[in-house]
């Protein structure tokens, strides 16, 4: 599935603490982004990287930051963990050359205590 | 930005019978508009897509269409299997980079 990875797949953190994961990709995609899926909400949009060190927020960005420093790697940080953030965090990508839709990682189960 | 509806939340259908999920979206620059399959614990997955310069697409027991006037997309699966049963979720894209879900349907198919 487009060489699109996760880190970590399960984290239990507590309130307040600083989180960061991990998406990562093998296959040089320019488009890479984070989503958060909850009851009831479905996939909502938080950030996302169309190349290197080239950021935008999505819907549901606040309490949250992302970094792009190589093509590969896209990093979402919780700076300081709430209950609310407690979710699935799925990234994904775009697969432009097949013009098709997302790819989306195995996904993260955030759960913040 | 787009706003996307999906209706209903939830639907059970007895195996064999069809299922239909509704999607509603608001942009009128919205023209690519896939559809997902989620099973429980698993990733989304792409199952079918349409853009706007089609009506129709069928690939096997399942088919997408579109009402471009009315602004409104529709996913049919016939003769449901109970490997059918999964979460739905309909996007849009304006941009063609950046969907936009609807909150899913979760569809459970009764053997």
């Amino acid at each position: 599935d487009a060489g699109i990875t996760q880190s970590p797949r399960h984290k239990v953190t507590e309130t307040g603490t600083p989180v960061t994961l991990r998406c990562h990709q093998t296959e040089n995609h320019r488009y890479m982004y984070w989503y958060r899926q909850d009851p009831g909400h479905g996939l909502r949009l938080i950030h996302y990287s169309y190349g290197v060190k080239d950021t935008d927020k999505g819907e549901v960005s606040d309490g949250y930051s992302v970094s792009r420093s190589k093509t590969e790697d896209f990093l979402l940080t919780l700076e300081s963990a709430t209950s609310s953030q407690t979710s699935v965090y799925f990234c994904a990508i775009l697969e432009v050359n097949r013009d098709s839709g997302y790819t989306f990682g195995s996904g993260t189960r955030l759960t913040v205590v | 930005g787009e706003n996307v509806e999906q209706h209903p939340s939830t639907l059970s259908v007895q195996e064999g019978d069809s299922a239909v999920i509704k999607c509603t979206y608001s942009d009128s620059a919205s023209n690519y508009f896939p559809w997902y399959k989620q099973e429980l614990g698993k990733r989304p997955q792409l199952i079918i897509d349409i853009r706007s310069n089609v009506g129709e697409k069928k690939d096997q027991r399942i088919a997408v269409t579109l009402n471009k006037t009315a602004k409104h997309f529709s996913l049919h699966i016939t003769e449901t299997q109970p490997e059918d049963s999964a979460v739905y979720f309909c996007a849009a894209s304006p941009t063609g980079n950046q969907f936009y879900f609807g909150t899913g349907t979760s569809l459970t198919v009764i053997p």
